[in-house]
């Protein structure tokens, strides 16, 4: 099982450039988001899903978007890259919305911006 | 927004030691989770709880949910080598987890 796939795994961007982080899972769970993981702030969520063609913000949803077109991917795009987007990006799946049994987490994408 | 504060934020110890952190809130949370995450890699659900009062075991790990339900402890015991990482604790709100700041361990040979 390969579980939730990130891609990449390292980017670097210069400031103004756009990219767009790919995740995919192959658990046919509904709930899919994303997480950034800066020093000493824990994991921060952006954006969420809690089902195809079902989105909403997370606490720090600014400078990024996100669409959900089938249950198994959920793309995240920078619109254009700045140097306080410099962060490891984690995303995650659960089988339902009411994620009490647990995420299972992506291995990460770590993204710098300069 | 809410916020669950984990200490100690890091921790050196010996191997062989046993080793405590605690994530608190001010608000109350119906369930608890405990991750761990090693370096360069996702966090990776350790335990779950979900009653006040219960007490959970996974091998070496024992956490407890406060009967408060606003904390939660998690201890290692006889600690090895590989339980080096982050430790986060997360509480469910609506649609969503809210993660700890997290403890970073670190185990000495």
């Amino acid at each position: 099982n390969a579980g939730v796939t990130q891609t990449p795994k390292f980017q670097v961007l210069k400031t103004g450039q756009s990219m767009t982080l790919q995740c995919a899972q192959d658990m046919n769970h509904e709930y899919m988001s994303w997480y950034r993981q800066d020093p000493g702030m824990g994991l921060r969520l952006i954006h969420y899903s809690v089902g195809a063609g079902i989105t909403d913000q997370g606490e720090v949803p600014n400078g990024y978007n996100v669409s959900r077109s089938t249950t198994e991917d959920f793309p995240l795009r920078l619109l254009s890259a700045a140097p306080s987007q410099t962060s490891v990006y984690f995303c995650a799946s659960s089988y339902s919305d009411r994620v009490v049994e647990g995420y299972t987490f992506g291995s990460g994408t770590r993204l710098t911006v300069v | 927004g809410q916020q669950l504060n984990q200490s100690p934020q890091s921790m050196f110890i010996q191997e062989g030691e046993d080793v405590s952190m605690n994530c608190t809130s001010s608000s109350i949370f119906n369930t608890w989770l405990w991750y761990k995450q090693d370096p360069g890699e996702g966090p990776v659900l350790l335990i779950a709880l979900y009653k006040a009062g219960e007490l959970t075991s996974n091998g070496r790990l024992t956490a407890q949910f406060g009967i408060t339900r606003k904390d939660s402890f998690l201890n290692i015991s006889a600690s090895i080598p590989s339980d080096v990482g982050i430790y986060f604790c997360a509480v469910t709100g609506t649609y969503k987890y809210i993660f700890g700041t997290g403890t970073r361990l670190k185990v000495l040979a």
